[in-house]
């Protein structure tokens, strides 16, 4: 059963950038045809999806972050990264990994990770 | 982009009520659809994909109807555990969420 673990700081001021790895537990990024995505929710608020990796090294970009956005994986420790740059308090958000499943055309995330929260201040 | 909405914003009902919540997209997203719920302090955690099929382990009360531009998430007896906040989610086109509907208790 797959299983997803988010780390990274939990506090960040303006404008610095934001790490955060996803560590895959019982299954491999680099298998099969999954996409490895990381999604947030600011605190109260909706869901927003950031962007995804394919495990044959393709990547996708939400067009509102395209800019700021890096999503890169070490398949040596089976996990995946985030990188967002220029960080703002609008930023402030859990900060969930997920896998993606494309059947039939049908994309859906499952499993996801608890969520780790991002705290932008100064 | 294409925009998701949900009504209602939120809802009260009773252990043992059929529930209905309602998904729309801005434009026509086939059967591209998907239902999360979520729980406070919890991740979302998908009950239907491809607007009708019930993920694996998801209970048989959950049922998800809908092609186009308008979709139905129904509960057809609300239990204990069922509330929560569900949200919709398209991938026709990139991914987005709907805003949420909040069921709580009566």
């Amino acid at each position: 059963q797959v299983q997803l673990q988010e780390s990274g700081p939990g506090l960040l001021k303006p404008s610095e950038t934001l790490s955060l790895t996803c560590t895959v537990s019982g299954g491999s990024v680099s298998s099969g045809d999954y996409y490895w995505n990381w999604i947030r929710q600011p605190p109260g608020k909706g869901l927003e999806w950031i962007a995804y990796l394919h495990d044959r090294g393709g990547t996708n970009y939400n067009p509102s972050h395209k800019s700021r956005v890096t999503i890169s994986a070490d398949v040596s420790k089976n996990q995946f990264s985030l990188k967002l740059s220029s960080v703002t308090a609008a930023d402030t958000a859990v900060y969930y990994c997920a896998r993606g499943l494309l059947i039939r055309g049908i994309f859906w995330f499952d499993p996801w990770g608890q969520g780790t929260l991002v705290t932008v201040s100064s | 982009d294409i925009q998701m909405t949900q009504s209602p914003f939120s809802l009260s009902a009773s252990v043992g009520d059929r529930v209905t919540i309602t998904c729309r997209a801005s434009q026509s997203i086939t059967r591209y659809l998907n239902w999360y719920q979520q729980k406070p302090g919890k991740a979302p955690k998908v009950l239907i994909y491809g607007a009708s099929s019930l993920q694996s382990g998801v209970p048989s009360r959950f049922s998800g109807s809908g092609s186009g531009t308008e979709f139905t998430l129904t509960i057809s007896s609300l239990q204990p555990e069922d509330f929560a906040t569900y949200y919709c989610q398209q991938s026709y086109s990139f991914f987005t969420f709907g805003p949420g509907t909040k069921v709580d208790i009566k």
